[in-house]
């Protein structure tokens, strides 16, 4: 089945570390995206990619960066982590080809950042 | 500023009907979706409007009237399984899909 998987599932670490979350996708989208979800949140868009050569910010890109090595792998990264990075994270992608161009989510990474 | 509201929690009963309210506003629209989350899970795709009227699809139907900025997921014959949150989102003018908090669904013998 074609498929979106993000790595590592769980990741605990310290503050000040810097992390990298890696999302990979076999459904052959040319649209990807990080979000992150909080409790009592909805969904925030951190950043978006609408194909290799376009990144572009999302609502709460401060803290983070992203990278696009290839039309089936968007990694984010967190320079420097923080505390309230804590949250879960889900990468999502979408075939602009589409009509509906609706959003298939990976499983999501749970980081927590002592 | 967007906005999405949708109630945080509501309980029904297994076998009953229940409907999930969202009320939106945001710069522009070009569709609305409604999302199924398990606890601990990625959203999935339930429906998807983008003119005024009801779509159904199974047990599960979605409404939407553009003009009130109004939409609701109305779920039939409720099951254990469907006890999940439920998130409506937006996509608005850039096409940047702006999301609901959800609403908690707990379903009772």
């Amino acid at each position: 089945d074609a498929d979106v998987t993000q790595t590592p599932r769980n990741r605990i670490t310290k503050t000040g570390k810097r992390i990298m979350l890696e999302c990979s996708q076999t459904k052959g989208h040319d649209r990807m995206y990080w979000y992150r979800q909080d409790p009592g949140l909805g969904l925030r868009l951190i950043y978006y990619s609408f194909d290799v050569k376009d990144i572009n910010k999302g609502e709460i890109s401060d803290g983070y960066s992203v990278s696009r090595q290839a039309q089936a792998k968007f990694s984010l990264s967190l320079e420097s982590a923080i505390p309230n990075q804590t949250a879960l994270y889900f990468c999502a992608t979408s075939d602009s080809g589409t009509h509906y161009n609706e959003q298939f989510f990976g499983p999501g990474t749970r980081l927590t950042v002592l | 500023g967007q906005n999405i509201d949708q109630p945080t929690e509501m309980t029904a009963t297994e076998g009953a009907i229940v409907q999930i309210n969202c009320t939106y506003q945001t710069s522009g629209f070009n569709g609305l979706f409604w999302y199924q989350q398990h606890a601990g899970e990625a959203p999935t795709f339930l429906s998807y409007n983008v003119l005024d009227g009801l779509e159904e699809k199974g047990r599960f139907s979605s409404f939407l009237s553009r003009s009130k900025g109004y939409s609701y997921l109305l779920l039939k014959e409720l099951q254990m399984k469907d006890s999940a949150s439920y998130l409506c989102a937006v996509l608005d003018s850039n096409y940047q899909l702006i999301w609901g908090a959800g609403t908690k669904l707990i379903i009772k013998p």
